[in-house]
């Protein structure tokens, strides 16, 4: 039983696509984020939505897009992909935003050529 | 803002060896501190976590205590294994809550059989 799954896995594009990634956490929780780590294994969150609001917007572009269609999947869709958009992005979840642990999915390592 | 710092890396030992990873922050109020663990090809994993002042987490051998005194909460196991070799992220979320975990940039660690 996967607690936060993501698909896909890996994903390599080309620069200027658009492209989604996908994340499910099957915990009950009410909040789910978004981090990005970079390739020095820096991570930063990007976005957090409790019960399907936005509650935390970093400094993020304008090309990526949050989703979350219900509080068990929160989605991320990117547009106008640049080369700098490479990373691995994890998604994770929490019970509220004031919950301390989070538990996170195995991440989509993107790679955009 | 609240920061982190942890000892640079690549760490390597030999199985049975002592461990510490140093963990330094600043942070405004009483932040909880957290180490994360990441094996390679996952996504992190809550290790131990400390809510407040001279408290000690510990998980699976390991130790850290928060220590406000020196804005310290330092990584420690007796005697590492193999099973152990993953990077560790050292995080803190404030008072406000755990919507934004603040991560430090990780520390390799590689233990030799």
């Amino acid at each position: 039983d996967t607690a936060v799954s993501q698909t896909p896995k890996y994903l390599v594009t080309q620069m200027g696509n658009d492209k989604s990634i996908k994340c499910e956490q099957n915990l009950g929780h009410d909040t789910m984020y978004w981090y990005k780590q970079d390739s020095k294994k820096f991570l930063k969150i990007m976005f957090s939505y409790n019960n399907k609001e936005l509650i935390i917007n970093e400094t993020v572009p304008n090309r990526f897009s949050p989703k979350s269609p219900d509080k068990a999947h929160l989605n991320l869709h990117i547009n106008s992909l640049e080369l700098g958009d490479s990373a691995v992005y994890f998604c994770a979840s929490s019970q509220g935003p004031r919950q301390e642990t989070q538990y996170f999915g195995p991440g989509t390592r993107l790679l955009v050529l | 803002g609240n920061s982190v710092t942890q000892m640079e890396g690549p760490v390597t030992l030999s199985e049975e060896a002592f461990l510490t990873i140093n963990c330094t922050y600043t942070a405004t109020g009483y932040p909880s501190l957290f180490w994360y663990v990441q094996y390679p090809g996952e996504g992190l994993q809550l290790l131990l976590k400390a809510t407040k002042a001279d408290d000690k987490g510990s998980n699976k051998g390991f130790e850290a205590t928060y220590r406000k005194e020196t804005t310290s909460f330092h990584l420690e196991k007796g005697s590492v294994q193999v099973s152990d070799s993953a990077v560790y992220f050292c995080a803190l979320s404030g008072e406000w809550g755990a919507q934004k975990l603040v991560f430090g940039q990780g520390t390799r660690l590689t233990i030799n059989p």
